[in-house]
Formats: structure tokens, sequence, C-alpha cells
């Protein structure tokens, strides 16, 4: 039984280059999330999907972010022109739909940890 | 809005000791969901427990319990008889419930560290 997997580990980019990540969900489970997570503090919503939907996305996407989940398997997170506040750790979490709202939980992933220098 | 605080932003204690991390949560439903995580040096997010608002009744699972009182809106977390293993950040998250998603909130967490 294996978890959500997400790739790479680490990435170190300069300022202004585009960066792409992968998650791999719990093969089951039809939700997916992105978080971010900064130093200190706890994680932050970014996006979810429902299968291959996108169905919400926090103001703190902004144009330069986009995500992708094709098929409603993997899922991918897309920063274009990076900046130095991108720096962040990137988590994903994955969560099967049950009877009744919200009597889910969400598994995560051990996370991108993402430098822009 | 819904909000989770989490005071208590470090913790040191001595291995044994028994240690309590507080999680205070904000919201306007009546339906809702409290978890807990934990965060190891690696990274990962580790679920430890997930309480609907509708059970008050304390949880406990091995060294591991949960305090649920929905009159002080507080879900505290004890850990008894600490280890070095125990040593992580801990995150309590509220989900909420009849939006479009179950997209959790998270406090900022407590680091615990266990000395030996």
């Amino acid at each position: 039984d294996t978890g959500v997997s997400q790739d790479p580990r680490h990435k170190i980019t300069k300022r202004g280059q585009n960066v792409t990540f992968r998650c791999d969900p719990i093969s089951e489970h039809n939700r997916l999330y992105w978080y971010r997570q900064t130093l200190g503090q706890g994680p932050e919503f970014l996006t979810y999907f429902q299968n291959e939907a996108q169905l919400e996305k926090s103001r703190l996407l902004s144009d330069r972010f986009s995500a992708e989940r094709p098929k409603g398997s993997f899922s991918t997170l897309e920063i274009q022109r990076t900046e130095q506040g991108d720096s962040a750790m990137y988590l994903c979490a994955s969560s099967e739909s049950l009877a009744g709202w919200g009597q889910e939980t969400q598994y995560f992933g051990p996370g991108t940890r993402l430098l822009v220098l | 809005a819904q909000k989770v605080t989490q005071a208590q932003t470090e913790i040191s204690v001595v291995e044994k000791e028994d240690v309590t991390l507080d999680c205070v949560y904000e919201t306007r439903d009546t339906t809702y969901y409290l978890f807990w995580y934990k965060q190891p040096p690696s990274g990962e997010l580790v679920f430890l427990i997930r309480r609907n608002s509708f059970d008050e009744q304390n949880e406990i699972s091995g060294r591991y319990s949960w305090n649920f009182q929905k009159s002080t809106s507080s879900f505290n977390f004890t850990i008894t008889a600490s280890q070095v293993v125990d040593s992580a950040v801990y995150f309590c998250a509220l989900s909420e419930v009849g939006g479009a998603t179950n997209k959790l909130i998270f406090g900022t967490g407590t680091l615990l560290a266990v000395q030996p």
C-alpha cells in the first residue's frame, strides 16, 4: 500500500525560471489537494481537484501558478517566472470521498521543497 | 471566518514527561472536523486523529490522548511519557464542511522537543 508520492523532493532554481512538480495520490483516492508551507507556518490551501476537475483555487494561486490533473490520476503544479517569494514547501494530499461531506481524511506526501535564488 | 490558534510556538520537555499541546479554533459552522497531524524533520505530515463536532468523547490511542471541548472551542492533545521520537512539529487543523471543498485550515504548529 503506497502513500502519496511527490517528485522532486527538492528543487533549486533561479528567479524567472519555470518549475513543475508532480504528485501521485493514493490510487483509489479521487480528491487531490495542493498546499504551500512557508517556514514556521502551517500549510495553506492552494487548490483542489475532484477527479480531473479543478473545483477551487485559493487567492494565493496567482496567474503564474497552474495545476492540472489529467485523467484524474497524478497532478502537476507549475510555477512560471518564479520569484524568491515562491520559496516554500509544496505539499500534496489526497483523500477518498465518503458518504457524508467532510468525513474524509487527507493523507499528505513528503512535499517538494523549492528554493528560488 | 475559520481560524485555528496554536499559542505554544515551542515546548521542550525531558523524556518521560507528559506534555499537552493546545489548540483553539473558530468557526461559524455547526458541523466541522478537527485534525491533528505530526510533521517530523523529514517534512511529511502524518495523520494522527480526526474528530467530528458532534463527538465530544475524549479519545486515547496508546500514549496519545485528545480532549475536545466544544464549550471552549478547544481540541488539546496530550502525549504521556514522552519519548525522543515524539520530537516534531504538531499541527491542529479544521475542515470546512458544506463548502466546495474539504480544505484544511491549519494552525501555525507547535514544535515539540523531547530531550533524552
